[in-house]
């Protein structure tokens, strides 16, 4: 079953206008990241956040991490035409199988020139 | 050129045929994973492998195998077990460290349609 649930399953804005993203999780994680997905491609990895962190940037991008709520959110500053993307957040854990993660639903970001 | 490499992009089969997909990397990544995305949807974890001839069950495995022979290969076989086989499959791979889930990278994709 899917670990993460993402709000707002869309979402669109105008260019130069900030994009904030919300990831819910079950249970308890090593790490959480965000992956981008344009249409029909392969995801690309943006962002981790380890399970001991509160938040991190890369360029345009925050992430936070509220592990008392099981709540992440992706900010992306300052948005253009290029950003529009799927997003999907990713629950790392390890079980005795081995790593893996568990992908969210996605939001589908527009961002309008 | 490092990366993943999925063959091919598009494929086509009929009802009741096997068929099977290609995923190699050159990154010397231990793990490798095959997801499934439905459209509109996000992935589902098919089978993955963090070791040559080993591999798991993910969570929708039922009408698939796999083989890990090779480091660099994870190759998905799609049966006629499986009901609803057209999807898009992507495969990824990431290096394995201690107590942590790191990063995939993942292929372009294989869309199949079965018709």
């Amino acid at each position: 079953s899917q670990q993460g649930e993402e709000d707002p399953q869309a979402l669109s804005i105008q260019e130069g206008e900030n994009a904030t993203m919300n990831c819910s999780y079950k249970t308890s994680i090593n790490n959480l990241q965000w992956y981008r997905q344009n249409s029909g491609r392969g995801l690309v990895h943006l962002i981790l956040i380890r399970s001991n962190e509160r938040e991190k940037h890369s360029g345009r991008l925050r992430v936070t991490l509220d592990t008392s709520k099981k709540s992440s959110s992706l900010l992306i500053t300052a948005s253009r035409a290029a950003d529009t993307a799927s997003y999907f957040c990713a629950t790392g854990r390890r079980e005795t199988s081995g790593s893996r993660l568990t992908f969210g639903e996605g939001t589908q970001l527009t961002v309008n020139p | 050129d490092g990366g993943i490499t999925q063959s091919p992009k598009y494929l086509f089969r009929k009802e009741g045929q096997n068929v099977t997909l290609s995923c190699e990397q050159n990154l010397n990544h231990d793990a490798m994973y095959w997801y499934r995305q439905d459209p509109g949807q996000g992935l589902r974890l098919i089978y993955y492998s963090q070791i040559v001839n080993d591999f798991q069950k993910g969570d929708i495995a039922e009408g698939y195998s796999v083989s890990r022979e090779k480091k660099e290969s994870f190759p998905l076989t799609v049966t006629s077990a499986q009901k609803n086989p057209t999807a898009f499959y992507l495969c990824a791979s990431s290096s394995l460290r201690t107590g942590y889930t790191h990063e995939q990278y993942f292929g372009p994709g294989t869309r199949l349609t079965v018709t």
